[in-house]
């Protein structure tokens, strides 16, 4: 089976703009998360999909917001984009029985 | 929520000797336990993973244990190698959704 995907790999984006970065689940699986990873922060959850819905929301602003469509793809999306958002965003998606997390190569953003 | 911390932050071992690092979490509800290990400019992997049914699990020079009452599990690694050097991360699952330690950093000196 094919990994997780994600695209862009790199965004260099400015400060006020928006971004919206994809991701592809391995075949089959219907959950993908999303996590911010920065510096010493760890990996941050951000929210969770499964089957087109928000099962699981993080502590993120509103800026931050996501969609799945019905081949379990997922999109996430961050508005007026600041400083402190450059980070890795990783992606990964679960099956419905096992519980394992795969992760994708992640999206490294720049916000300058 | 479930809340899971990780010790130690940093690990340095001499090559061929052992490492251990430790994990916690506060919620009997989460029952599923991955370790993950990054490498640097890579994507987190899964390396070994326990389920709350289980009190040990081992896979060549990795193991996991996990004790249920004093809710923690530790990730073994025997016969360090300097490809063994990244972060490694604990993770536990509850109602759907991982929540991970802050990491480990292994360094393992040739």
């Amino acid at each position: 089976k094919a990994g997780v995907t994600q695209t862009p790999r790199y965004l260099i984006k400015t400060r006020g703009q928006q971004v919206t970065l994809s991701c592809s689940p391995i075949s089959g699986h219907r959950s993908v998360s999303w996590y911010q990873q920065t510096p010493g922060q760890g990996l941050q959850f951000l929210f969770e999909y499964f089957s087109e819905t928000q099962r699981n929301k993080g502590n993120f602003p509103g800026r931050f917001s996501g969609r799945q469509f019905s081949n379990s793809r997922s999109e996430m999306n961050v508005s007026t984009l600041e400083l402190g958002d450059s980070a890795l965003y990783l992606c990964a998606s679960s099956g419905d029985s096992y519980n394992e997390q795969f992760f994708g190569p992640g999206t490294r953003l720049t916000v300058l | 929520g479930e809340n899971v911390e990780q010790h130690p932050s940093t690990l340095s071992v001499q090559e061929g000797d052992s490492a251990v690092i430790k994990c916690t979490y506060s919620d009997s509800a989460s029952n599923y336990f991955p370790w993950y290990k990054q490498e640097l400019g890579k994507r987190p992997q899964l390396i070994i993973d326990i389920r709350s049914n289980v009190g040990e699990k081992k896979d060549q020079r990795i193991a996991v244990t996990l004790n249920k009452t004093a809710k923690h599990f530790s990730l073994h690694i025997t016969e360090t190698q300097p490809e063994d050097s990244a972060v490694y991360f604990c993770a536990a699952f509850r109602f759907n959704k991982f929540y991970f330690g802050s990491g480990t950093k292994l360094n393992v000196k040739p």
